[in-house]
């Protein structure tokens, strides 16, 4: 079965740069989540989209954003990095159209400020 | 806040031994959803169960098995004649609907010793 692709694995970038990372739903789903792991912790939520409008938001700061495009893929846009932004980004998905329903989670994506 | 508590930080168990990760829960919804996932060393997070509050009913799934309490507000995971591909990290999570998030537990490092 096709699972929730994420674009690029790994990601190394100098302070101040810009990142975007790519989500890929898994087909048919309508929802998007993203998440932050930091090392040694847990995911935590930044951000989703149901139907391409934004559903809820998290720890998200205010230097990133995101959007959910009409073929449902996502991404998330990173600016001014920092140190702290080293983290394991996950996207997963979800289909809620007809209710709650389980997220399954992208292989996630390392990104490396240096 | 609603907490999720892993009290079990790592557990090291030897080939073969059962084991049991602990999970509480806080919620003041009679409505809501809790999922263990698993994260092995190549980072990835793998979903292992989704369960609902109205649903008490224990499950068993091959070496698998789920244990939930309302009463005690717990829903803990055995594993039983573990193997060393279980090494992993355990996250429980819950997700309040409408909320359209997980939130996740600290999770515990299974290590499961040959």
């Amino acid at each position: 079965a096709a699972g929730v692709i994420q674009s690029p694995r790994h990601l190394i970038k100098e302070k101040r740069e810009t990142a975007t990372l790519k989500c890929y739903p898994i087909p048919r789903h309508d929802t998007v989540y993203w998440y932050q792991q930091g090392p040694g912790q847990d995911p935590q939520f930044l951000i989703s989209f149901y139907e391409k409008m934004q559903s809820d938001k998290g720890s998200i700061p205010d230097r990133f954003s995101a959007q959910q495009f009409s073929d449902y893929h996502s991404e998330l846009n990173m600016s001014s990095l920092e140190l702290g932004d080293s983290a394991l980004y996950f996207c997963a998905s979800s289909f809620r159209r007809s209710g709650p329903d389980t997220q399954y989670f992208g292989p996630g994506t390392r990104l490396t400020v240096l | 806040a609603q907490k999720v508590t892993q009290a079990q930080t790592e557990i090291s168990v030897v080939e073969k031994e059962d084991v049991t990760l602990d999970c509480v829960y806080e919620t003041r919804d009679t409505t809501y959803y809790l999922f263990w996932y698993k994260q092995p060393p190549s980072g990835e997070l793998v979903f292992l169960i989704r369960r609902n509050s109205f649903d008490e009913q224990n499950e068993i799934s091959g070496r698998y098995s789920w244990n939930f309490q309302k009463s005690t507000s717990s829903f803990n995971f055995t594993i039983t004649a573990s193997q060393v591909v279980d090494s992993a990290v355990y996250f429980c999570a819950r997700e309040t609907p409408g909320a359209n998030n997980l939130f996740f537990g600290t999770g515990t490092r299974l290590t499961v010793i040959p």
